[in-house]
């Protein structure tokens, strides 16, 4: 357990809902990021967090994704329509700032039927 | 940010050392290298972090040539529960890409058997 948590651990949604995940980081990291994984494939950046500040979005982020990160503290990842390929573990991640390692939590499974 | 190659899967026993290599042809002067660890259905892991020469923590070895265009990383007296992905990251964890996010490749498969 590395101190991050995240919740749901699997949503299974059909295909044109929209789904909403939760990441709990360490308290005192005041950086936060949001990955996906794909089988077989390393983890690809999202969107990145400092505080309640979100400075970095990848291009993978379409409009159809939003994240949010109230009061710094815990962050939400939502997706709106949801479509067969997003299908995907999600993976947060949070930091201290200064060049330390990334914590990740355990990752949510969705699935899109 | 710099390209790693590594090998797509490795096999090993028990009680075995393990060694996976990491190319980085392209490492830049403020680049560290950085392994993770993965197990399924969890999130990686961070293992270990070096510059140069040799870095060694209670989990593994790091070995970095004078070059810094490869990296290798020891896994001493491997057990089945070594079975995992291995990552291999390049990057400037105190500046360069906003926020420092990782770039992860596909990694290296290890599977150790009895």
């Amino acid at each position: 357990d590395t101190g991050v948590s995240q919740d749901p651990r699997h949503k299974i949604t059909k295909r044109g809902q929209n789904v909403t995940f939760r990441c709990d980081p360490i308290s005192e990291h005041n950086r936060l990021y949001w990955y996906r994984q794909t089988l077989g494939q390393g983890p690809e950046f999202l969107t990145y967090f400092q505080n309640e500040a979100q400075l970095e979005k990848s291009r993978l982020l379409s409009d159809r994704f939003s994240a949010e990160r109230p009061k710094g503290s815990f962050s939400t990842l939502e997706i709106q329509r949801t479509e067969q390929g997003d299908s995907a573990m999600y993976l947060c991640a949070s930091r201290l700032g200064g060049g330390s390692e990334q914590y990740f939590g355990p990752g949510t499974r969705l699935t899109v039927t | 940010l710099a390209k790693t190659t590594q090998p797509i899967s490795m096999d090993s026993y028990e009680g075995q050392e393990v060694n996976i290599t990491c190319s980085h042809n392209n490492i830049a002067t403020n680049d560290y290298i950085t392994w993770y660890q993965q197990f399924p259905s969890q999130g990686p892991r961070f293992i270990i972090q070096g510059y140069k020469t040799k870095v060694t923590n209670e989990v593994a070895s790091l070995f970095i040539p004078a070059d810094r265009k490869s990296s290798t990383l020891s896994l001493p007296r491997v057990s089945l529960s070594d079975t995992a992905v291995y990552y291999c990251l390049v990057g400037d964890p105190t500046g360069g890409n906003a926020g420092n996010m990782l770039t992860f490749g596909g990694g290296t498969r290890l599977m150790v058997k009895p």
